[in-house]
């Protein structure tokens, strides 16, 4: 199982731009990186993900650099609406079951 | 499109009873998940089910069985429960595809919050 390393902490202010990295050693060549977000007493909600290089939607950025073996989620001008726990998720794809939540980022975002 | 739906949302067990949670998806997913959350921790797979009639164990399945008779259905059964057991679980599904808009993307319920005293 590909095993993945994030802080368990971070504080920001509304409107600054948080970066999150994930780490991911053994990430193999088919294993996708994908980023949940989860509020208190919900599951988790899908914000992002990709393979390599960079992806970008309308609520976040993901940066993977050439070797693959950390990931960088980045929300822009955070809201405190955006306090929540951001896991790193690394595997899928066509092999269901073969990857595993770490224990996530608790996000704090201060007014 | 109700997504993913789980019953029930809260139940409170005696150590030694059996349940079954029932999770159901709309979307027509051929993946689907089981896992359980300890406060403060991230999620653990417990079983997961790549098509109807298969099931496959996850990183902690003991004390836990699956079945997937229905495409839409996927159920989660206690045999005999113990207070270690007691946790947050988390159903989810996903398309098969390889490619495209919503690939990989695993849709998650709402959560059952189960107590063995």
């Amino acid at each position: 199982l590909a095993k993945t390393t994030q802080p368990i902490s971070m504080d920001s202010y509304e409107g600054q731009e948080v970066n999150i990295t994930c780490s991911h050693n053994n990430i193999a060549t088919n294993d996708y990186i994908t980023w949940y977000q989860q509020f208190p007493s919900q599951g988790p909600r899908f914000i992002i993900q990709g393979y390599k290089t960079k992806v970008t939607n309308e609520v976040a950025s993901l940066f993977i650099p050439a070797d693959r073996k950390s990931s960088t989620l980045s929300l822009p001008r955070v809201s405190l609406s955006d306090t929540a726990v951001y896991y790193c998720l690394v595997g899928e794809g066509t092999n269901a079951g073969k990857s595993t939540f770490g224990d996530g980022t608790t996000l704090t975002v201060k007014p | 499109n109700a997504g993913v739906t789980q019953t029930p949302k809260f139940r409170v067990l005696k150590t030694g009873q059996s349940m079954t949670l029932l999770c159901a998806q709309d979307m027509n997913h051929e993946y689907m998940y089981w896992y359980r959350q300890d406060p403060g921790m991230g999620l653990r797979l417990i079983h997961y089910s790549v098509g109807e009639g298969t099931t496959a164990k996850g990183e902690v399945p003991d004390g836990y069985n699956v079945s997937r008779l229905k495409k839409q259905n996927f159920l989660l059964g206690l045999e005999s429960a113990a207070p270690s057991q007691t946790s947050v679980y988390f159903c989810a599904s996903r398309t098969s595809r390889v490619s495209g808009r919503g690939y990989n993307e695993q849709f998650f319920g709402p959560g059952t919050r189960l107590t063995v005293l």
